[in-house]
């Protein structure tokens, strides 16, 4: 079965930092992983993907996210941290066996910048 | 990016009542729409996977009674909530994927609805 995980419910980060949100995955065959971001009471905004490829992967917003298929990871990454970041984040895959091919979420990780 | 447009954004209802939520794909055409479930700090639960023109895939748990869904189009799915009831109340977000191929491309999501039932 697909899934990910992310081991952190909450990652604080002085503004100007760098940051990183983890995300382990267990997948069957080649993985399709997906990063998120969510604002208070809003749906979610698509960051990145991983399908093939380099494994450094840019994103919106100065994000970026290293595929590890050795280590089965693909953490989410941001050289300086601001303010405006702050939002809970979700890692995610593709469940390439179910015929809608849907996405496996996180648990989602709570990203506090403080200035 | 590829948009995608739910209405309303909140909505209040008394119990017993119906309440319908749609999802539009504003400038792409979407095969598949997807509809998620989402409890206050918590991640997304999949409610339900809807074809354009063909019945929905309901998860595991949910009610297709209770939770209707139409696609009637490339670019509208519904979601109704049938005699909605006080333990209905949530945030339901639905999420379009563009036609191509479905292993690699990328899913939209919508700004979501907060529904409450008194």
């Amino acid at each position: 079965a697909q899934s990910v995980a992310q081991p952190e419910d909450q990652v604080n980060v002085a503004e100007g930092n760098p940051l990183t949100v983890k995300c382990t995955y267990s997948v069957s065959g080649n993985p399709y992983l997906f990063w998120y971001v969510q604002y208070p009471n809003r749906g979610l905004q698509f960051l990145l993907k991983y399908i093939t490829g380099d494994n450094l992967v840019k994103g919106s917003y100065g994000f970026e996210a290293e595929f590890n298929k050795s280590q089965t990871s693909f953490h989410l990454k941001k050289p300086s941290a601001l303010v405006s970041d702050s939002a809970l984040y979700f890692c995610a895959v593709r469940d390439i066996y179910n015929q809608g091919g849907k996405l496996i979420f996180g648990q989602g990780t709570e990203l506090s910048v403080k200035p | 990016g590829a948009v995608v447009s739910q209405h309303p954004s909140w909505v209040i209802c008394k119990s017993g009542t119906s309440v319908k939520i749609e999802c539009r794909s504003l400038d792409f055409q979407a095969t598949t729409m997807f509809w998620y479930r989402q409890f206050p700090k918590q991640s997304l639960m999949l409610m339900a996977t809807s074809n354009e023109g063909s019945k929905a895939t309901y998860e595991q748990g949910v009610e297709k009674d209770k939770f209707l869904i139409n696609h009637a189009s490339l670019t509208l799915s519904t979601l109704t909530v049938t005699s909605a009831h006080p333990e209905d109340s949530s945030f339901y977000i639905c999420s379009a994927r563009q036609r191509g191929l479905a292993s690699t491309d990328t899913q939209y999501f919508g700004p979501g609805t907060r529904l409450t039932v008194l």
